[in-house]
């Protein structure tokens, strides 16, 4: 099974910053790697797929980046609807497996 | 519009069986491929089970030979199967289905399982 891992767990910022989380493939996945948001309650919402391209109707300051291992989410200029809980899933191959998640805290 | 709406949670005692229902709406469920994800209370998303287009299925190690995915194309609905449960089942499960970028891009609202005596 491919191990994603994410970093940070967990990050406080304030309405305006940039964040950007990091994801590592536990083997080289190219492109196959999609963001996920998750605010309490609800469902998970497809932001990035294909490590870079946004999905419709997601706001222009996501930004995907990364291929092989390595693979970056920034958002910049953080809006208060942005809190939440991001995950990244790799989608190269069965078992689909997810990173642990990094909650984006208000400062 | 896509609708997936999952039913058939609850609190179900270890050893119980329990069925899940997805039923779809605006996507045909033997189109592409569906998926059941799970989420234990306060912890992260980790993948449960796939049936392909073509009826092939696939488990995760920690489900194998206790859930069975399967689906009613007449119902257009999707179904997970568990029995054997165990604690460490309980969590909310989600159904899922790629969009036209390929990727986990339409999702239920998820039903609460709870696995305790």
């Amino acid at each position: 099974d491919i191990q994603m891992t994410q970093s940070p767990s967990s990050v406080s910022a304030s309405v305006g910053d940039t964040v950007t989380i990091t994801c590592r493939a536990s083997q080289d996945i190219s492109s196959w790697l999609a963001w996920h948001q998750q605010k309490p309650g609800k469902a998970p919402k497809l932001l990035i797929y294909s490590a870079s391209s946004l999905q419709s109707g997601v706001p222009s300051r996501f930004s995907g980046s990364g291929s092989g291992t390595e693979f970056t989410l920034t958002i910049s200029s953080l809006q208060p609807e942005d809190f939440a809980t991001y995950y990244c899933q790799q989608a190269h191959s069965f078992p689909l497996t997810f990173g642990g998640g990094t909650k984006v805290e208000i400062k | 519009e896509v609708q997936l709406v999952e039913s058939g949670g609850g609190l179900i005692q270890p050893g119980g069986s329990l069925r899940l229902s997805c039923s779809a709406s605006g996507l045909n469920v033997s189109y592409n491929y569906m998926t059941w994800v799970r989420q234990p209370p306060g912890k992260g998303l980790g993948w449960v089970s796939v049936i392909y287009s073509g009826g092939s299925t696939n488990y995760a190690d920690s489900v194998k030979g206790r859930f069975t995915i399967s689906r009613d194309i007449s119902k257009n609905t999707l179904y997970l199967h568990m029995n054997s449960l165990r604690a460490d089942d309980t969590a909310v499960y989600y159904c899922a289905s790629p969009d036209s970028s390929g990727y986990l891009g339409y999702w239920g609202q998820g039903t609460l399982v709870t696995v305790s005596s």
